[in-house]
């Protein structure tokens, strides 16, 4: 089946730093999703991507859907304390099913 | 208000028990899903529904049944609770198509954690 690489698994950066994270694919997708979940919370939409290339921006969040559709990465500028928090990718292949197949997730912290 | 709550949010209980864990939303979405939640593990499907009467098993659906009341409820039941089913259950809903909207992006509720000792 289809897995997801995630990378960094976790991270500490000072507040006001660039935050980047990146998830790869062993096969393509048509969509990619980014995800954040706060602690005791879902995880909840931050950005949806759905055509290769395409790079798209939500507030200091921005992520692109590579062009080889097997990756994507989101970048947060100038982290804020509640930043802090789970960020998961997710590929979706559109038509039958849609499965979707999650990353494990980048447990973000970040220091004031 | 929430469009996906889950009712309830978290639950402890013995081996053997029988437990429903249950999902509601207001989004007008046709599809419905549930996940559980360990660490290291990420998301893994237990069932999905597409509507009310197309229910089917995910990728980890042994030791539990789904049932879809209706287009917005959708449940998740434990017949007889072990300790390894401890876990944070998530569910989720989509829409096909007939919403103006994005197509089968997911949404989630906010989660049960459940404690089987």
């Amino acid at each position: 089946g289809q897995q997801l690489n995630q990378s960094p698994q976790s991270m500490f950066i000072q507040e006001g730093e660039d935050v980047s994270m990146n998830c790869t694919s062993s096969s393509i997708f048509n969509t990619w999703l980014w995800y954040k979940q706060d602690p005791g919370e879902g995880p909840v939409l931050l950005i949806a991507l759905y055509k290769a290339g395409e790079l798209t921006s939500n507030g200091r969040l921005t992520a692109q859907f590579g062009i080889t559709r097997k990756d994507s990465f989101l970048n947060i500028s100038a982290s804020i304390p509640s930043d802090v928090g789970i960020y998961f990718c997710a590929g979706q292949l559109i038509g039958g099913y849609q499965k979707v197949t999650f990353g494990i997730g980048t447990k973000l912290q970040v220091i004031p | 208000d929430a469009d996906v709550t889950q009712t309830p949010r978290n639950r402890i209980t013995k081996t053997g028990k029988r437990i429903m864990l249950e999902c509601s939303q207001t989004k007008g979405h046709d599809r419905m899903y549930w996940y559980r939640q360990d660490p290291g593990l990420g998301l893994r499907l237990i069932y999905y529904s597409f509507d009310v009467k197309d229910i089917n098993k995910g990728e980890i659906s042994d030791g539990y049944s789904v049932s879809r009341q209706a287009q917005a409820k959708f449940s998740l039941s434990l017949e007889s609770a072990i300790p390894n089913q401890t876990a944070l259950y998530f569910c989720a809903t989509s829409d096909s198509g007939r919403l103006a909207g994005p197509l089968d992006t997911q949404y989630f509720g906010p989660g049960t954690r459940l404690t089987v000792l």
